[in-house]
């Protein structure tokens, strides 16, 4: 049984489109979250979400979009695609905002060409 | 905001030899430090966390530091074994959790047989 689940797990594009990866978790925790990591394995928070509830929304392109349609889910959304946003992207949850552990999903790996 | 730097970028020693990795933050606000090993194509993993309030904590081969005057904390890996190969990242953060959580840049543990 997956904690947290992503999809797709791999995501060629070309540049221009419009792509959306989904996460779910299974935990009952009340906290998302997407991380971007990029080709130098730097972590970077983008956006939480508490609840459903945007809590944090870090320096990120409005191209991105984020979505929470029930606590257990928290897909993004990524318009007109650039070169820049090739990286891995994973989402992540914890039981609260402010209760240890983040669990990750597994990543997806997003290439634009 | 919060600045943590992690030191060494890669790092290789033999098994059964120690391995540390040092991390520095910049917030002295900073109260919660969590270790996060990540392995080929998964995501990271909580391995070993510590808060302010304690100077040292260790869990079976792995233990952690803090030294809040100077603003750092390290990550001690003894008798090492091939599966520890990974890259491990320190992270910090104001909020006892993962609200405001900064990580650091990794560093690839590679365990020679």
């Amino acid at each position: 049984d997956t904690a947290v689940s992503q999809t797709p797990k791999y995501l060629v594009t070309q540049m221009g489109n419009d792509k959306s990866i989904k996460c779910e978790q299974n935990l009952g925790h009340d906290t998302m979250y997407w991380y971007k990591q990029d080709s130098k394995k730097f972590l970077k928070i983008m956006f939480s979400y508490n609840n459903k509830e945007l809590i944090i929304n870090e320096t990120v392109p409005n191209r991105f979009s984020p979505k929470s349609p029930d606590k257990a889910h928290l897909n993004l959304h990524i318009n007109s695609l650039e070169l820049g946003d090739s990286a891995v992207y994973f989402c992540a949850s914890s039981q609260t905002l402010n209760t240890g552990e983040l669990f990750f999903g597994e990543g997806s790996r997003l290439t634009v060409l | 905001g919060e600045n943590v730097e992690q030191h060494p970028s890669t790092l290789s020693v033999q098994e059964g030899d120690s391995a540390v990795i040092k991390c520095t933050y910049s917030d002295s606000a900073s109260n919660y430090f969590p270790w996060y090993k990540q392995e080929l194509g998964k995501g990271p993993q909580l391995i070993i966390d510590i808060r302010s309030n304690v100077g040292e904590k260790k869990d079976q081969r792995i233990a952690v530091t803090l030294n809040k005057t100077a603003k750092h904390f390290s990550l001690h890996i003894t008798e090492t074994q091939p599966e520890d190969s990974a890259v491990y990242f320190c992270a910090a953060s104001t909020h006892f959790g993962n609200e405001k959580l900064t990580f650091g840049t990794g560093t690839r543990l590679t365990i020679i047989p």
